[in-house]
């Protein structure tokens, strides 16, 4: 199985600043197809996961383009350039490249 | 816009089956760019994919659940079941349909039902 590792588990930021979250896969992602299956994920408390990044750096429909993802092989990065109250949750990263499907463990943004 | 819903007892005894539905509307379920998953969440922690389902009837299962795990699909209703069994109180979970797409990966989800896992 791929294991996705996420840093960091937590992640303190003060409104209007940037954030950043790490994503570190144990093999590549890169599919037999060339794409890489790494897309972001967000929840919100009570709330199901949703989608905000695919294969790496393209935003889901209704995303603020204030999220950008990066990345390639086994290292990715989800970026928000001016944090928002309504950002505040978990953020998984997920690899759809190689079954079983697998999550990395999540980093709880808060607000400071 | 697609819209994916479960439904299903929310407690189970233990060594009983777990039977989940999702019903999926605003969408056919026999798109043929379109994959079916089950994905499940204890209380406080983080996701596991469960297993998936094209509208063909073929399976892919996690292999840490698939000797308990059949999932299987009706297009006539457009929905889609999760029968888990032997659950013990480990199988305590908030359950999650949700749709994949290749390039998407898991892009529509339900809301998510609790299941309780106790005697």
């Amino acid at each position: 199985d791929i294991v996705m590792t996420q840093t960091p588990l937590s992640s303190p930021v003060t409104l209007g600043q940037p954030a950043s979250f790490s994503c570190r896969s144990s093999q590549s992602l890169v599919h037999s197809d060339g794409n890489t299956y790494l897309s972001w994920l967000q929840q919100r408390p009570g709330q199901p996961p949703r989608l905000l990044i695919y294969k790496i750096s393209n935003r889901f429909s209704g995303v603020p383009d204030r999220f950008s993802g990066s990345g390639a092989g086994t290292d990715f990065t989800l970026k928000i350039s001016r944090v928002e109250a309504e950002d505040v949750g978990v953020y998984y990263c997920t690899q759809a490249s190689q079954v079983p499907y697998t999550f990395g463990q999540g980093t709880k943004l808060e607000i400071k | 816009q697609l819209q994916l819903r479960e439904s299903g007892p929310g407690l189970v005894k233990p060594s009983e089956t777990l039977s989940l539905t999702c019903a999926v509307s605003g969408g056919s379920i026999s798109s043929s760019s379109s994959y079916w998953g089950w994905i499940r969440q204890p209380p406080g922690k983080g996701l596991e994919w469960i297993g998936t389902i094209y509208y063909s009837g073929s399976t892919y299962y996690n292999p840490s659940l698939k000797s308990r795990v059949t999932i299987s699909v009706d297009t006539s209703k457009d929905q889609f079941s999760l029968n888990l069994s032997s659950v013990t109180a480990a199988d305590t979970a908030i359950y999650f349909c949700a749709r994949l797409t290749y390039a998407l990966g898991f892009d529509y989800w339900g809301q998510g039902t609790l299941v309780t896992v106790s005697s």
